[in-house]
């Protein structure tokens, strides 16, 4: 299971922070990913993250983002930075697995976590 | 990036009759391994996406064969041969062929 964590209001400037836990299975062999949903509008990819670290994001956020994986704890997280509120979004967790050919296929989707930023 | 567009944006139907929806991409997702990198989800009211179609056409596990996927290049369809209640939601195709992964607007399934 995923299951994401974090605060649900940020203000407007700050940094958003969430945490999604890989509760069974293992945690190599995938690209763990951020996908977020603005209230009411669709989806969009944020970026991802493997075992060893690499990461690739949207070049939309790239200058914004960081995900990072510590396989340890068995968890990977997501930092935006200099959030306003087009960043208020439900934001999901989702595991892709490398090896299985399908391209960049989302197999397995954590509950959402809804960020709010305001003041 | 590769931008999706789906119709329509609305789409009511009634239990039992078939219905069918389309996904167009800005660039083929034809890979040269043979396989359309087009998935179909579901997103059902208050829950999570779900994985429905990949490679265009291959249902993912435990989807019911009512739900079928088509289409090569740039055109795509999803077709549920006839549809239940808990059919009902937000149906969203997505390029699976390179980043930024992308994802079309969504196609809204209701009850008539």
């Amino acid at each position: 299971q995923l299951q994401p964590s974090g605060p649900g209001l940020v203000k407007p400037s700050e940094t958003l922070s969430l945490t999604c836990s890989v509760s069974s299975g293992s945690i190599s062999s995938y690209f763990w990913t951020w996908i977020r949903q603005p209230p009411g509008k669709g989806l969009e990819w944020i970026g991802y993250v493997d075992d060893s670290g690499y990461t690739n994001y949207n070049p939309s956020l790239k200058s914004r983002v960081t995900i990072s994986v510590d396989t340890s704890k068995k968890h990977f997280s997501l930092r935006l930075t200099s959030v306003t509120a087009a960043d208020t979004a439900v934001y999901y967790c989702a595991r892709d697995s490398i090896y299985d050919n399908r391209g960049y296929t989302f197999d397995y989707w954590g509950q959402g976590a809804l960020v709010t930023v305001s003041s | 990036e590769i931008v999706m567009t789906q119709s329509p944006l609305s789409l009511p139907v009634t239990p039992g009759e078939p219905a069918s929806f389309s996904c167009r991409s800005s660039q083929s997702l034809l890979h040269s391994d043979g396989n359309n990198y087009l998935d179909w989800y579901l997103q059902k009211p208050g829950q999570s996406p779900q994985l429905l179609i990949y490679w265009g056409s291959n249902r993912a596990s435990g989807v019911p064969d009512r739900f079928s996927g088509s289409g090569s290049g740039t055109d795509f369809t999803l077709k549920i041969s006839r549809v239940e209640a808990e059919d009902v939601g937000l149906y969203y195709c997505m390029q699976a062929l390179r980043t930024p992964v992308t994802f079309g607007g969504g196609t809204k399934v209701e009850i008539k």
